[in-house]
């Protein structure tokens, strides 16, 4: 699978878009994007996910660039409860191992 | 409510003990899977199960045993051979363990291992 980048730290007003970045340069033709976050002492929760079409849920929007180098997700309206810590994952999706590779990711601060 | 469990919260471990994690879920998935979270750092594949009386190592097996006798259940034991058991435990499932985007993985609220 391919390895992601993300910047360790960002900051956010609350009521703000949060734009989160990702670089996966050597993503392949079938590798998806994933997004994960977690908050301090939980189990990461599902965000979202795509291949190469901009995708937008009630949780957030993904825009993945045209040559699928990069990634940005984002969170139109963060608030208080969004600061967490965010994971870009990019994954094969014929992947018989089911592996999840999660990095260190980007800790998000949304501050009042 | 449908979801994962994982029980207990909190667990402590006293030397050459083994320790059994449980994980139950009740979304009918057929795949699940234990990771290990240390301070800081992502997540590492312990084990992980596609289907009952079915499961693979992951990248970090050794000194971690599991079972899985029922859809529902994938309960995971630290034994006395893992000499660094204390992190941060989660469990999770998936609809199907074969391929598939949509094949999403939820996690528990997870289990905080420490040594005494």
């Amino acid at each position: 699978d391919a390895k992601t980048t993300q910047p360790p730290s960002m900051d956010c007003a609350e009521g703000r878009a949060a734009n989160l970045p990702c670089n996966h340069s050597t993503i392949s033709g079938n590798e998806y994007v994933y997004w994960y976050r977690q908050i301090h002492s939980q189990g990461p929760q599902y965000i979202i996910h795509g291949l190469k079409n901009n995708e937008t849920n009630e949780m957030a929007s993904l825009i993945i660039t045209e040559d699928r180098k990069s990634s940005t997700l984002i969170l139109p309206h963060a608030t208080l409860r969004d600061t967490a810590v965010y994971y870009c994952i990019v994954r094969v999706a014929e992947n018989y191992g089911q592996n999840f590779v999660f990095g260190p990711g980007t800790r998000l601060s949304v501050l009042p | 409510d449908g979801g994962i469990t994982q029980s207990p919260k909190y667990l402590f471990r006293k030397e050459g003990q083994n320790v059994t994690l449980s994980c139950e879920q009740n979304l009918n998935h057929d795949a699940m899977y234990w990771y290990r979270q240390d301070p800081g750092q992502g997540l590492r594949l312990i084990y992980y199960s596609q289907i009952v009386n079915d499961f693979q190592k992951g990248d970090i097996a050794e000194g971690y045993s599991v079972s899985r006798e029922k859809k529902e259940s994938f309960p995971l034991t630290v034994t006395s051979a893992q000499k660094n058991p204390t992190a941060f435990y989660l469990c999770a499932s998936s609809i199907h363990g074969l391929a598939g985007a949509k094949n999403i993985q939820y996690f528990g609220a997870g289990t905080r291992l420490s040594v005494l």
